[in-house]
């Protein structure tokens, strides 16, 4: 099936400081990336959903001045949580979405393995 | 406000027994479910996914059923066994939302020996 990965796979990182999570679809081309968190025995929010080239569109609740989406090409999706607080200490998880994987029509999204962000 | 619902939140059983984990949603508008497996700290693992015109989907000993009139799916594992243990996260993606996924609140599953 198709490949999604993000880098890193943990993190931890000291209170005010940046981090950068990075989302690749590695075997296909994603139209769409969506961003979640799930707190522990929570289940998956969604954050914010990002289209390559245009700026992302968050969910109510989110800040969209702490949690920057790039999304520069069709492959790859960056978040960077800014001034990390322990708060922000979670699970995060992408998904990359295609209409065609190997020639197959489908609406499909393909998770990445998450990354576990813990702030000290 | 779409919700998505699952029970039971946690259960227990011994190798071999057959199980039935239940979703529930709000609004019958769904484009389709989909039933994904997580195991401790990891990533997703997508099952099955059902369209909304499809009535039920089968994979091995998994079979996925929907009910969009009463807002229901369900997931059978037959003859369980301990390598099933994960949490199983039910998700639709609903009519008109741009794909984006309503993620049920999960059943966490444990087969003994």
């Amino acid at each position: 099936g198709a490949v999604v990965s993000q880098h890193p796979s943990w993190v931890i990182c000291k209170s005010g400081t940046s981090v950068k999570i990075e989302c690749r679809s590695l075997d296909f081309q994603a139209t769409t990336m969506f961003w979640y968190r799930q707190f522990p025995k929570q289940s998956l929010m969604l954050m914010a959903t990002s289209n390559e080239g245009s700026k992302a569109t968050y969910e109510q609740g989110v800040e969209k001045d702490k949690f920057l989406i790039n999304h520069a090409s069709l492959t790859l999706s960056t978040l960077t949580v800014t001034s990390a607080h322990p708060e922000d200490s979670s699970f995060y998880i992408c998904s990359a979405r295609t209409t065609n994987y190997r020639g197959r029509n489908t609406d499909t999204q393909y998770f990445g393995p998450g990354t576990r962000l813990t702030v000290l | 406000k779409q919700e998505v619902t699952q029970i039971p939140a946690a259960l227990s059983v011994p190798e071999g027994e057959n199980l039935v984990l239940n979703c529930s949603f709000t609004d019958s508008a769904i484009y389709n479910l989909q039933w994904f497996r997580q195991d401790p700290g990891k990533g997703l693992t997508s099952l099955l996914l059902i369209q909304s015109s499809q009535r039920e989907q089968t994979s091995g000993r998994l079979n996925a059923s929907l009910d969009k009139s009463s807002g229901r799916s369900t997931l059978y594992i037959a003859a369980s066994q301990p390598g099933d243990s994960a949490t199983y996260l039910c998700a639709v993606q609903y009519t008109g939302t741009a794909s984006k996924l309503t993620f049920g609140t999960g059943t966490r599953l444990q087969v003994t020996l």
